[in-house]
C-alpha cells in the first residue's frame, strides 16, 4: 500500500532563513503532490499544488519541487517568519484521484 | 464567503452514546469529504459524497459509522454506538469540483470527539 513518510521530529530555524522539509513516498507513482499548512486546533490550509510532470512551483516564499525518480518532494519556505511557524502536511493522490493520502506533518519552529 | 463549517467544535460523549458531527460546505461546493486524524498520525480518508449520493465510503469503519450529504442542508457524519477508540479530531472537506489535481480541498476546523 501507499506510504508517506515525513519527519517527526520538528525543525527548528532561526528567523529570515530557508526551512525545507522533506516529503518520502513508497509502493506508488502519483499523479500530483500536494502541501497544507495545520495550525493547532485548525483544519489544514491548502497552499500548493505540483503535478507528476513538473519539476518545481513556486508561489511567493514557498518553493515545491517533486523528484518521481527519488520518490520525493522538498517544500521550502526562503525568509522565513516567526508566522511560518505550524505544522505542514504533504499529502499523494491514491488509486482515486479524490482520495487523498496524508503524512503525518512536520512541526516548523522559526525563532525571531 | 463563509468557509467550511464544522460543528460542534467540541464533542464528549460516554460509551455507547451516538455523535452527530455536522459540516456545511463552501457555498457552491458539491463534494464533500470526510477526514479523522489521531493524536500524531496523518488525516485519513474516511468517505466522500455529493448532493444525496455516497461516492465512496471505503475509509469508514463497517459498522456504527455512516455519513449522509442530503439535497437541503449539511452534511451529517453519525458515529453509533461510540467507543474509546472513536476519540479523534473529524474534518470536513469541500470541493467545487471532485477534489484532486483540478480542485484542492478546503478544510473546516474539526470537531473534536471525546468518549469518555
Amino acid at each position: 500500500s501507499q506510504k508517506i513518510e515525513q519527519n517527526s521530529e520538528a525543525l527548528n530555524i532561526q528567523e529570515g532563513k530557508t526551512a525545507t522539509l522533506t516529503c518520502n513516498y513508497t509502493n506508488y507513482s502519483p499523479a500530483y503532490l500536494q502541501w497544507y499548512r495545520q495550525d493547532p486546533g485548525r483544519g489544514p490550509v491548502f497552499l500548493l499544488l505540483i503535478r507528476e510532470n513538473e519539476k518545481e512551483k513556486r508561489k511567493e516564499r514557498l518553493k515545491v519541487t517533486f523528484d518521481t525518480t527519488l520518490k520525493q518532494s522538498l517544500f521550502h519556505i526562503t525568509a522565513s517568519q516567526p508566522a511560518d511557524s505550524a505544522t505542514y502536511l504533504c499529502a499523494l493522490d491514491s488509486d482515486s484521484s479524490y482520495k487523498l493520502i496524508f503524512g503525518s506533518g512536520t512541526r516548523l519552529l522559526v525563532r525571531p | 464567503n463563509a468557509g467550511v463549517m464544522q460543528n460542534p467544535r467540541h464533542l464528549v460523549r460516554r460509551r455507547g452514546q451516538e455523535a452527530r458531527l455536522r459540516c456545511s460546505p463552501m457555498k457552491g461546493h458539491s463534494h464533500v469529504y470526510w477526514y479523522r486524524q489521531l493524536p500524531e498520525e496523518g488525516l485519513k480518508f474516511m468517505v466522500y459524497l455529493q448532493k444525496e449520493n455516497i461516492i465512496d465510503e471505503s475509509g469508514m469503519p463497517k459498522e456504527r459509522f455512516s455519513a449522509e450529504f442530503p439535497k437541503e442542508g449539511p452534511s451529517i457524519l453519525r458515529i453509533q454506538q461510540v467507543v474509546r477508540g472513536d476519540s479523534a479530531a473529524y474534518f470536513c472537506a469541500s470541493s467545487p469540483l471532485p477534489g484532486g489535481r483540478d480542485s484542492p480541498l478546503h478544510f473546516g476546523n474539526g470537531t473534536r470527539l471525546t468518549v469518555t
